[in-house]
């Protein structure tokens, strides 16, 4: 099946800080989604994003299907955005495959 | 408001006892899914819907059952033969299968 790859595993930064998230994955994709879990468990969809740019906010995302990554940027990070990000692939028709995330910490 | 809720937050089971997890929808979605993560790590599929009636196994499909009646609800029974059941289950909704997922609030599943 097709493999996930995060990094970093953990980011820890200061409040007003920038980030970038990387995810790789093994074989051509058409649905991509970044997802944001909070310190609770809850997962929000950030991004539907098989390929191209998308913002929405302090949040954006890029993905260069024929390279298999995607980047997720975070800008002047807040303490509410810490919790885990995690990426997840699916080929046409299929389910999708979670990589293991990324633990961000941002400090006051 | 539309949304997925998941009952219920919290759920201890005892040996070889089976539990039943809920999971309802008011999306209107066709697409239904049971996710579980283990401590530190991702998300792994245990079983999908994509339409009434129909469901498929995921990749950790052992000692788990579901049964898909109704299509705003995708109950997941965790049986006796799952031998190692302590975790967090989530479940999901999308329009279909390659569509945008839509989260429910977790149930924490704990063994006495």
């Amino acid at each position: 099946g097709i493999q996930v790859e995060q990094s970093p595993p953990d980011l820890i930064l200061q409040e007003g800080a920038n980030s970038t998230l990387r995810c790789n994955f093994s074989d051509s994709v058409n649905n991509l989604q970044w997802f944001h879990q909070n310190p609770w468990g809850q997962l929000i969809n950030l991004f539907y994003i098989p390929s191209g740019t998308k913002q929405n906010g302090r949040l954006s995302a890029t993905t260069v299907a024929t390279e298999r990554y995607s980047l997720l940027y975070i800008s002047s990070s807040q303490t509410t955005d810490s919790g885990v990000y995690f990426c997840a692939v699916g080929t046409s028709g299929s389910r999708l495959t979670f990589g293991e995330g990324t633990q961000l910490t941002v400090n006051p | 408001d539309g949304g997925i809720t998941q009952s219920p937050k919290y759920l201890f089971r005892k040996e070889g006892q089976n539990v039943t997890l809920s999971c309802e929808q008011n999306l209107n979605h066709d697409a239904m899914y049971w996710y579980r993560q283990d401590p530190g790590q991702g998300l792994r599929l245990i079983y999908y819907s994509q339409i009434v009636n129909d469901f498929q196994k995921g990749d950790i499909a052992e000692g788990y059952s579901v049964s898909r009646e109704k299509k705003e609800s995708f109950p997941l029974t965790v049986t006796s033969a799952q031998k190692n059941p302590t975790a967090f289950y989530l479940c999901a909704s999308s329009t279909d299968m390659e569509e945008t997922q839509y989260f429910g609030p977790g149930t924490r599943l704990l063994v006495l």
